[in-house]
């Protein structure tokens, strides 16, 4: 079990609904991270958070609103997503931002949307 | 832009056996990192093996090792003596301009 926490492991909402994801690292690190991940397809990258500032917007729809309060802690707000948002969405978190640092994962979030 | 491919979407050996897993990137940038990822069934990701660019040493970290061919923008990892612990989905990974691109993953089978 790695120092990233993910709540809850497993979610499901209507298109309808608000609910949020939230990610907790034990680590000290100063870098989070938030990705989906589908099948078949590779990982992608939705949002970079480096020292509370984010500094990576992936082309994300805005109704996946990311807040990063302090450096443990980071939450994905999520409201009126459409069936193909349904997927698994991991936390991960890093010393640093860049410079080949390892990512931490947690467990992920599996989402499905009705 | 950044790309990672890998070619194999499965792979399977015999335990005790050897494979290796393919994997071919695409990068504008003279600096960066290399990384191989293990997602096992059911449980978290986890670092595998990272090699930096600027190296032209090959990584190893015990049963694992990578051929890194710069030129050729080649990045496999070989594991030797296969285990059952090893089955899982395999992710080789770039990190160059502050972000990190993954492959579409391999996924390994070990066979007793």
């Amino acid at each position: 079990e790695t120092g990233v926490t993910q709540t809850p492991r497993h979610l499901v909402m209507g298109m309808t609904n608000k609910k949020s994801l939230k990610c907790e690292q034990h680590l000290g690190h100063n870098a989070m991270y938030w990705y989906k991940q589908s099948a078949k397809k590779p990982l992608e990258l939705m949002f970079v958070y480096s020292l509370e500032e984010r500094v990576e917007n992936n082309s994300v729809p805005s109704r996946f609103s990311p807040e990063c309060p302090n450096s443990s802690h980071l939450f994905l707000h999520l409201h009126t997503l459409q069936p193909e948002d349904s997927a698994l969405y991991l936390c991960a978190s890093s010393q640093g931002g860049t410079q080949g640092y390892e990512q931490y994962f947690g467990p992920g979030t599996r989402l499905t949307v009705t | 832009a950044q790309t990672v491919t890998q070619s194999q979407p499965e792979m399977s050996v015999q335990e005790a056996e050897t494979v290796t897993l393919s994997c071919t990137y695409d990068t504008s940038e003279s600096d960066y990192y290399l990384f191989w990822y293990k997602q096992p069934p059911s449980r978290q990701m986890i670092l595998v093996i990272r090699q930096e660019a600027y190296k032209q040493q090959n990584a190893t970290e015990n049963r694992f090792s990578v051929n890194f061919q710069k030129a050729a923008k080649s990045f496999s990892l070989k594991i030797s003596d296969s285990q059952l612990g090893d089955a899982a989905m395999y992710f080789c990974a770039h990190e160059g301009a502050q972000k990190l691109v993954f492959g579409q993953g391999t996924r390994l089978t070990i066979n007793p």
